[in-house]
Parts: C-alpha cells; sequence; structure tokens
C-alpha cells in the first residue's frame, strides 16, 4: 500500500457530462500528478501539480482541469466528457516539484463513459 | 517524438527461471528510468528506479541501465507465478523531467 486514495473507485457517466475525481496523497508528500491510462496501454500524463500550482501538463485539451488544496489532496475534472475518456485514472504522489522523483500510484478510478 | 518501447510480449517463463524485460527510450538525455509492476485490474506498483549506469539490485530484482545505448532493462530472479504481471516501463525525458513517460508495458507469465 502506497498510503494514496483515490475516490470513488468506478464511476459511470453519460457523453456530454462532466466529473470530479478525487486523490489524497501520501503522508509528507506535496506533489501529486495525473495520468490516463487506456486498456492495453501505458498511463499518459495529464498534468502534475506541485504546492497548489499546475507544474507541467501533457497533451490533454483544457477540459481537462486540476485543482490541489492546501493539504496537498487535489482533484482532476473532466467537462464534456467523450467516449474516448473511458479510462482508468491514475493519480501519483511524490515529494518536490524536481524532476526524477520517484511516484507512488493510488488504486485508480475506472471511468466509463457511456 | 519521445518515446519509450516494450515488447508487448507475452513473455512466458517456468517458474525458478530468469525473466529478462527490456525497454528503449529515445531520448539521450533522460536521467530517471523506473519499473513498476502493475496487475490486472490494479493500479501500477513501483519496484526498481535507477539513475546511474550500471546495475542496481533489489531481492530478486536486477535493473541494468546504458545510457549510451539508451537500454534498460529488468531482470527477476527466481521467478514465481506471483511474478505474472505486466511491466511497465516509464522515464523521465530532458526538457519535461516531472512527468513519467511509459512504455506500452509486457505481459510477463511465470509457468508453475
Amino acid at each position: 500500500e502506497t498510503g494514496v486514495t483515490q475516490s470513488p473507485t468506478h464511476l459511470i457517466k453519460t457523453r456530454g457530462q462532466q466529473v470530479t475525481l478525487r486523490c489524497s496523497s501520501q503522508s509528507g508528500h506535496n506533489t501529486v500528478s495525473w495520468y490516463q491510462q487506456a486498456l492495453g496501454q501505458g498511463p499518459q500524463f495529464i498534468f502534475q501539480y506541485y504546492r497548489e500550482e499546475e507544474n507541467g501538463r501533457g497533451n490533454f485539451p483544457p477540459r481537462f482541469s486540476g485543482l490541489q488544496f492546501p493539504n496537498y489532496s487535489s482533484e482532476l475534472n473532466v467537462n464534456a466528457l467523450e467516449l474516448d475518456d473511458s479510462a482508468l485514472y491514475l493519480c501519483a504522489s511524490s515529494l518536490g516539484g524536481q524532476q526524477g522523483r520517484e511516484q507512488y500510484f493510488g488504486p485508480g478510478t475506472r471511468l466509463t463513459v457511456t | 517524438q519521445k518515446e519509450v518501447e516494450q515488447n508487448s510480449g507475452p513473455l512466458s517463463v517456468p517458474e525458478g527461471a530468469i525473466a529478462s524485460l527490456n525497454c528503449t527510450y529515445s531520448d539521450r538525455g533522460s536521467q530517471s528510468f523506473f519499473w513498476y509492476r502493475q496487475y490486472s485490474g490494479k493500479s501500477p506498483e513501483l519496484i526498481m528506479s535507477i539513475y546511474s549506469n550500471g546495475d542496481k539490485e533489489d531481492g530478486r530484482f536486477t535493473a541494468q541501465l546504458n545510457k549510451a545505448s539508451q537500454y534498460v532493462s529488468l531482470l527477476i530472479r527466481d521467478s514465481q507465478p506471483s511474478d505474472s504481471a505486466t511491466y511497465l516501463c516509464a522515464v523521465t525525458f530532458s526538457g519535461s523531467a516531472r512527468q513519467l513517460t511509459f512504455g506500452s508495458g509486457t505481459q510477463l507469465t511465470v509457468l508453475p
């Protein structure tokens, strides 16, 4: 167990709806990264938050947005859901905003868009 | 395009054998390299990190890094059926060093 928690575990939404996923980082970690993992693929980086600021972003459209709170927990928001957004959403916790730090994943949220 | 390549497998080895998993990456300036294990339906679990050329051993696992060849590997000695999983190689590339870039994973099956 990494100490990283995510909620909810599973979620079913309809195309066009909005969703919020939540993550609590491991104790002592101040950085949260979000990844999307489609079936049979490796995780794809969405963005990272460090000290409540976005600290890097991958190739995802603006309808993917996030927040980090003073306690270092984080939210991922996805607007105008599309069928291709169906995936496992992973958050990863790490120490510091520096490069190359080890990242520890939570259990993930399985999102299904119908 | 910065890429991480892995053989998708599946790779099958008998119990007790050495499993060898390979990964190549496209950016010579990459600094940090990780191996994750992912059981079906679960999230990735970090099993090894390596930052310098050479070998790093942790129990039955050995990571090997060759930056000149842009190659990182994972050896699993005395493979057990419980090692059956997908193994993901992840790299941080220069210029985007906060994010992990993953390969698509190698599926390993250890046969009893």
